[in-house]
């Protein structure tokens, strides 16, 4: 079974502080994704990347960023965290996205900035 | 925005009913896939429909797809309290790896 793992499911943070949001698959998956997940917007796409060391903005790149040095790997940066930061976020991994293959979720961290 | 929307955003029915919802998206696509999440969770991955195909079944699961209205649509039949949960469609672009998520029909089934 693919698992994707997020190193925190609860995290509160203040103002101004720089966050690291940590994801990993053990399924050798080119394709993770980072989400932010609120009422009513659905899930919305921030970062993905297709490679190591490759990454491509999503809808809402805006005041974060992301690091992918190993394929297991993908992290997500908020520079500054601000409170309209505080949300869910979920991390995913897929196959090449050329055959129809689905994600594979992690359990979802939930960050409070205060 | 290329996101999808599910119609109802909720639904309530009693244990034994059959729950059915709906996703209509804006650009072609390779094929369409449908999620669950448990509240606090993350999302599960249920069916994929490709978009040659118009109906596709598993278990309790049934997906339409009508590529001509771009919509799709999930029943889940004889549902039960387990059922309870948001579901999602995802669409998939015939280019590009990203996945275009709807907003969510959140489910509640009544014992």
């Amino acid at each position: 079974d693919v698992k994707v793992t997020q190193s925190s499911r609860y995290l509160v943070k203040r103002t101004g502080e720089k966050v690291f949001l940590e994801c990993v698959q053990d399924m050798d998956h080119e394709n993770m994704f980072w989400y932010r997940q609120d009422p009513g917007l659905g899930l919305r796409l921030i970062y993905f990347s297709y490679d190591v060391k490759m990454k491509e903005k999503g809808d809402i790149p805006e005041g974060y960023s992301v690091s992918r040095e190993k394929k297991e790997r993908f992290s997500l940066i908020l520079e500054s965290a601000s409170t309209n930061q505080t949300s869910m976020y979920l991390c995913a991994s897929s196959l090449p996205g050329y055959l129809p293959y689905e994600q594979y979720f992690g359990p979802g961290t939930r960050l409070t900035v205060t | 925005s290329q996101q999808g929307e599910e119609d109802p955003q909720a639904l309530s029915i009693q244990e034994g009913e059959n729950a059915t919802m709906n996703c209509s998206y804006k650009t072609s696509i390779n094929n369409l896939q449908w999620y669950r999440q448990n509240s606090g969770r993350g999302l599960v991955h249920l069916i994929l429909i490709r978009s040659n195909e118009r109906e596709k079944h598993s278990g309790r699961l049934r997906v339409t797809l009508d590529t001509s209205k771009k919509s799709s649509s999930l029943l889940i039949t004889a549902s039960r309290a387990a059922d309870t949960a948001s579901y999602f469609c995802a669409t998939v672009p015939n280019t590009g790896n990203q996945f275009y998520f709807g907003t969510g029909t959140s489910l509640t089934v009544i014992p």
